[in-house]
């Protein structure tokens, strides 16, 4: 069965301060993963996307790294701004499914 | 639009009633989601289209819901009967194609049945 895997289920961090987010996942073949940022009240919206063949891929203080011999993938946020508050979700494709699994998300919450 | 119009934003219905939901996807979008978030919880995959087919209902909670797509663009969610544990943020999401790619959501429908 295709699972997504997500921890911490929250976080309360301080502002400027890093984190990371993890995802394992069980879907396979794998075809990409994906992060969302979904802000309260609004849907998804993708941060970044990783084929089998990346292993880390930046966006802004957003970094994502895919091991995909484990099946892991973590969001590493940099220097934390309060607009980071929201729920992160990862999304995979594949598993011989055109429906992409996605993980029940985490829960980031920067205070000041 | 540029993005994924979903309509009304919110509706408070009254339990029994049926309700209509509406997704205006990207143009050119062939394959549309729609999705169901209930309160603190994970997106809940409900069905898809590729065009105008929904080659896969199994996601639909029960006989009371159904969905259409025509014209390969808007889409609608009918729920018959609502109870209460309809209540929840609706969602749909539009992508080029149905194989891996980007998904754009939509601002998402609440459904609140009282």
């Amino acid at each position: 069965k295709n699972q997504v895997e997500q921890s911490p289920q929250s976080l309360i961090i301080l502002e400027g301060k890093n984190c990371t987010l993890q995802c394992n996942y069980t879907v396979s073949p794998f075809s990409n993963l994906r992060w969302y940022k979904q802000d309260t009240g609004r849907g998804p919206v993708s941060l970044t996307i990783m084929t089998f063949s990346e292993n880390t891929k930046s966006n802004g203080r957003y970094t994502a790294t895919l091991d995909a011999d484990t099946k892991q993938s973590s969001l590493h946020i940099t220097a934390s701004q309060l607009s980071d508050s929201a729920s992160y979700i990862c999304v995979v494709s594949g598993g011989g499914s055109y429906i992409p699994t996605f993980g029940r998300g985490t829960s980031l919450i920067v205070h000041p | 639009g540029a993005g994924v119009s979903q309509s009304p934003s919110n509706k408070v219905t009254e339990k029994g009633k049926d309700v209509e939901l509406r997704c205006d996807p990207i143009s050119g979008h062939t394959a549309l989601y729609w999705y169901r978030q209930r309160l603190g919880q994970g997106l809940e995959f409900l069905i898809y289209f590729q065009g105008n087919s929904a080659p896969d209902k199994s996601g639909l909670p029960s006989d009371r819901f159904s969905a259409e797509r025509t014209g390969e663009s808007v889409s609608t969610l009918t729920i018959q009967r609502t109870q209460q544990e309809d209540s929840a943020v609706y969602l749909c999401a539009s992508s080029l194609e149905i194989r891996g790619a980007e998904a754009f959501f939509g601002q998402g429908t609440r459904l609140t049945v009282v």
